[in-house]
């Protein structure tokens, strides 16, 4: 069957480590794939994309790899703070019709 | 900035009641979407409308949900009648026409609960 797999477990890390999170996918071939930042009670805010052609993309202390052989994306906060604090949510679009397909996610707990 | 509405934030109701949810896209945005998010659970689509036309509505429990996008800006979600499974956050989503504009922009979302 098709499936999306974030880490299930909370991640919990001290304040300025580095944080990594995983998402796998099966039986998909993506042309992209993409993250969001999800706080308690809100919606999903859109963070990076990246494409199929593109290995890795950098925003700020962001940054995120994409693996199509793997087929696994890694997302990465570096010096991560408090406020980073929230449910990480991959997405794909498997058939590239606008339709997106969400992991379960993964919180992350930082630590001061 | 832009922002997706939704209203009413919160909604609590007995089972087989009636609720209903509006959502406003950004402007401009010719696809609007409609997800439920199940609490510890990422948002799973119901409903995706490309201007007025639905395009997707494949994992919408049609004998008791209903969307219309009526004259392709905002959106109403309906439930009729509520169950106690119906319980989640209601999560309405747009985004730009251009096909390269893959980001889909959340609203924040209208939690629903069922007693």
């Amino acid at each position: 069957s098709q499936k999306i797999e974030q880490n299930s477990e909370a991640l919990n890390i001290q304040e300025g480590k580095t944080a990594t999170l995983t998402c796998n996918y099966t039986n998909y071939s993506p042309a992209y794939l993409q993250w969001y930042r999800q706080d308690p009670g809100r919606g999903p805010v859109f963070l990076l994309l990246i494409r199929e052609n593109e290995k890795e993309k950098r925003k700020e202390r962001l940054k995120v790899t994409f693996d199509t052989t793997l087929k696994q994306s890694l997302f990465h906060i570096t010096a991560s703070q408090p406020a980073d604090s929230a449910t990480y949510l991959c997405a794909l679009d498997p058939w590239n019709t606008g339709k997106l397909i969400f992991g379960q996610g993964t919180t992350l707990q930082v630590k001061p | 900035e832009a922002e997706v509405a939704q209203s009413p934030r919160y909604k609590i109701t007995e089972k087989s009641q009636a609720v209903a949810f509006w959502c406003d896209p950004i402007s401009g945005h010719a696809t609007l979407y409609w997800y439920r998010q199940i609490l510890g659970q990422g948002p799973e689509l119901l409903v995706q409308f490309q201007d007025e036309s639905v395009v997707d509505d494949s994992q919408l429990p049609k004998d008791r949900f209903s969307a219309e996008r009526l004259k392709g800006v905002d959106s109403t979600l309906k439930i009729q009648p509520a169950e106690l499974g119906d319980s989640a956050m209601y999560l309405c989503a747009s985004r730009n026409r251009d096909m390269y504009q893959e980001t889909q922009y959340f609203g924040p979302g209208t939690r629903l609960l069922v007693l």
